[in-house]
């Protein structure tokens, strides 16, 4: 298993802001995905991080609304810019294993953003 | 593309009753399925998966077997517990990235 770190764990945030949630991970891993849980929906795609070069974004999710950096292979940085109330949601990375077991993926406990 | 549908909730249960989470999915090639479960105020975290056609997953009482003919992964447990009160996601490694597509949680509340 891993331990996979993500801060903040909560904020609320003003209209027309940006932040930036970080994830860090206590083994190698293969993949990072950051997905969004809007509440009482599933989770969502946002995109995945690529090591050293840009991220993959999935359809609806633009690099200008969310930029991600992947500087090595245990860390990534989700930024979600000019912030309006829709983007209230559930931020959660998560990694695939070096090694790991196929197809499993291991997450993050949420960043949980408010914005008003 | 690859989709997961999941029985709509909230499901209220006593203590001790059968549970059954209805899952089924659409995918191209065989993917591997799994139920990942997120207890209150916590992250998820992967109950059980099943990565070929009848194979079943057990974990903590709960099973799931992975039927290709129907194209269905149901969750059950034969006695749930209050501790049991949790959001449970269907899901399927179908993405062009190797990530996840999942369900949209079906929440499950057990009364004392």
């Amino acid at each position: 298993s891993a331990v996979i770190s993500q801060k903040p764990s909560r904020d609320i945030c003003q209209r027309g802001t940006s932040l930036t949630i970080q994830c860090q991970v206590d083994s190698q891993v293969t993949m990072m995905f950051w997905y969004r849980q809007q509440p009482g929906q599933s989770l969502t795609l946002i995109a995945t991080a690529n090591q050293g070069s840009e991220a993959t974004y999935e359809s609806g999710f633009v690099i200008d609304k969310f930029p991600i950096s992947r500087p090595n292979l245990t860390f990534s940085t989700l930024t979600v810019s000019n912030m309006s109330p829709e983007d209230s949601s559930i931020y959660l990375c998560s990694v695939k294993l070096a090694g790991g077991p196929l197809g499993e993926l291991f997450f993050g406990e949420g960043s949980r953003l408010t914005v008003l | 593309g690859d989709s997961v549908t999941q029985m709509e909730g909230p499901v209220t249960l006593s203590e001790e009753a059968f549970l059954t989470i209805n899952c089924t999915y659409t995918a191209t090639g065989y993917p591997s399925l799994f139920w990942y479960v997120q207890y209150p105020g916590e992250g998820l975290q992967l109950l059980l998966k099943a990565t070929k056609a009848d194979d079943k997953g057990s974990n903590k009482g709960f099973e799931a077997t992975y039927r290709k003919e129907t194209t269905s992964f149901h969750l059950e447990k034969g006695s749930v517990q209050v501790s049991d009160s949790a959001v449970y996601f269907c899901a399927l490694s179908g993405g062009s990235q190797g990530n996840l597509i999942f369900g949209k949680g079906t929440k499950l509340s057990v009364k004392p």
